[in-house]
């Protein structure tokens, strides 16, 4: 079946360090993939997305590259903030019967000032 | 209009109680998905709705656990005899039209069976 596999936290980082965050998948197809991030005590909102191969998703400095050949979606930042304090969430929407989201488990950044 | 809206945002229950946990999706939306969030589990699909059919359950981790839809909008979902492996974080989210399109989350319902 499909799955995602996200580099396991805590991750902490300081203020302006680069930041990646390692994500590959599993599916039949071509999927879509998703970054959602989950700020404390708030529900989770779509980062950016890719929906075929090469694509580059980004949204507030942050970037990601559908890469087929690997099976990957790697999130990058190079200089990370404090507010990017948040859970990271790597998911992939393959379609079949019920289109859900299958999500990796979550990556705690925390950025310290 | 505004985002997808879930209510009640916290419910405390006691084991073997029923439980109702409602979901507004974003206006216009024909897709509707409950997922669930637990420590354990991580994120978790429960069920797509498209309209008001839900062609796929598979979801649901047991018998005690049903939804429906009504009008093509909001989405009830309801746990009867709540056990406390029920607690969790209870998402709904919805798209404009289904497929691979970008699902759009409420803030969620946290579920505790005491």
């Amino acid at each position: 079946g499909d799955s995602v596999t996200q580099m396991e936290g805590p991750v902490t980082l300081s203020e302006e360090a680069f930041l990646t965050i390692n994500c590959t998948y599993t599916a039949t197809g071509y999927p879509s993939l998703f970054w959602y991030v989950q700020y404390p005590g708030e529900g989770l909102q779509l980062l950016l997305k890719a929906t075929k191969a090469d694509d580059k998703g980004s949204n507030k400095g942050f970037e990601a590259t559908y890469r087929k050949e690997t099976t990957s979606f790697h999130l990058e930042k190079g200089s990370v903030q404090v507010s990017d304090s948040a859970v990271y969430f790597c998911a992939l929407n393959a379609g079949g019967s019920n289109y859900k989201l299958t999500f990796g488990k979550g990556t705690l950044l925390t950025v310290n000032p | 209009g505004a985002g997808v809206s879930q209510s009640p945002s916290n419910k405390v229950t006691e084991k073997g109680k029923d439980v109702e946990l409602r979901c507004d999706p974003i206006s216009g939306h024909t897709a509707l998905y409950w997922y669930r969030q637990s420590l354990g589990q991580g994120l978790e699909f429960l069920i797509y709705f498209q309209g008001n059919s839900a062609p796929d359950k598979s979801g649901l981790p047991s018998d005690r656990f049903s939804a429906e839809r009504t009008g093509g909008s909001v989405s009830t979902l309801t746990i009867q005899r709540t056990q406390q492996e029920d607690s969790a974080v209870y998402l709904c989210a919805s798209s404009s039209s289904g497929g691979r399109e970008t699902q759009y989350f409420g803030p969620g319902t946290r579920l505790l069976v005491l």
